[in-house]
């Protein structure tokens, strides 16, 4: 079956501009989740969508944002970029959000902001 | 969620094992360990978990020691495809909120020839 897909693979933006992420899940799985990876950091948990509700938040400024469709994919918005957001953005599918067998990752959006 | 320590980095020589540690002395009792993986540039991918027992699938096996407070992830036969950083987690199963849940910064194995 089909993985986790997200568009872009790779992305470069200046600073000050504003960026859309894609993230399509597997088929029948309705939660997806955003992180975001830095080197020095690991994976830091963004926000989970399930059923096009944001279900949990984690500690970012509200210039991330995301959306969840009809059809379960979703996309995540960065406003007004910084040096700083630079870093591997990473969904995982799952059918319910548990971490589980289904808990699915694409292969990430690699944003560099200059 | 309860944290895990890892190594940062280990090597192994290809076609032995490879036994990654993972210290979780605070586990709770509802919590399982889980072991991912990630190849450079690439996502996260799901590698085993277990609660007491010892796991054994297709890729790994999993040794959980009686106490629960450590565990460690045997690759029985490495080859250079397994050079990738390896993730140690604890949390419920099914649990839905992953918020607090902590990846850290995982054990970078490398698979040497």
């Amino acid at each position: 079956k089909a993985g986790v897909t997200q568009t872009p693979r790779y992305l470069i933006k200046t600073r000050g501009q504003q960026v859309t992420l894609s993230c399509s899940p597997i088929s029948g799985h309705r939660s997806v989740s955003w992180y975001q990876q830095t080197p020095g950091q690991g994976l830091q948990f963004l926000f989970e969508y399930f059923s096009e509700t944001q279900r949990n938040k984690g500690n970012f400024p509200g210039r991330f944002s995301g959306r969840q469709f009809s059809n379960s994919r979703s996309e995540m918005n960065v406003s007004t970029l910084e040096l700083g957001d630079s870093a591997l953005y990473l969904c995982a599918s799952s059918l319910g959000g548990g971490f589980d067998y289904g808990y699915t990752f694409g292969s990430g959006t690699r944003l560099t902001v200059v | 969620d309860a944290k895990t320590t890892q190594p940062p980095s280990m090597d192994c020589a290809e076609g032995r094992a490879a036994n990654l540690p993972c210290n979780h002395s605070t586990i709770s009792g509802n919590e399982y360990v889980y072991w991912y993986r990630q190849i450079h540039s690439q996502g996260p991918q799901y590698i085993i978990h277990g609660l007491k027992n010892n796991e054994t699938n297709e890729m790994a096996s999993l040794i959980i020691t009686e106490d629960r407070k450590s565990s460690t992830l045997i690759l029985p036969h490495a080859t250079l495809r397994d050079t990738a950083v390896y993730y140690c987690i604890v949390r419920p199963l099914n649990a839905g909120n992953n918020r607090k849940l902590i990846w850290g910064l995982g054990t970078s194995l490398a698979v040497n020839p």
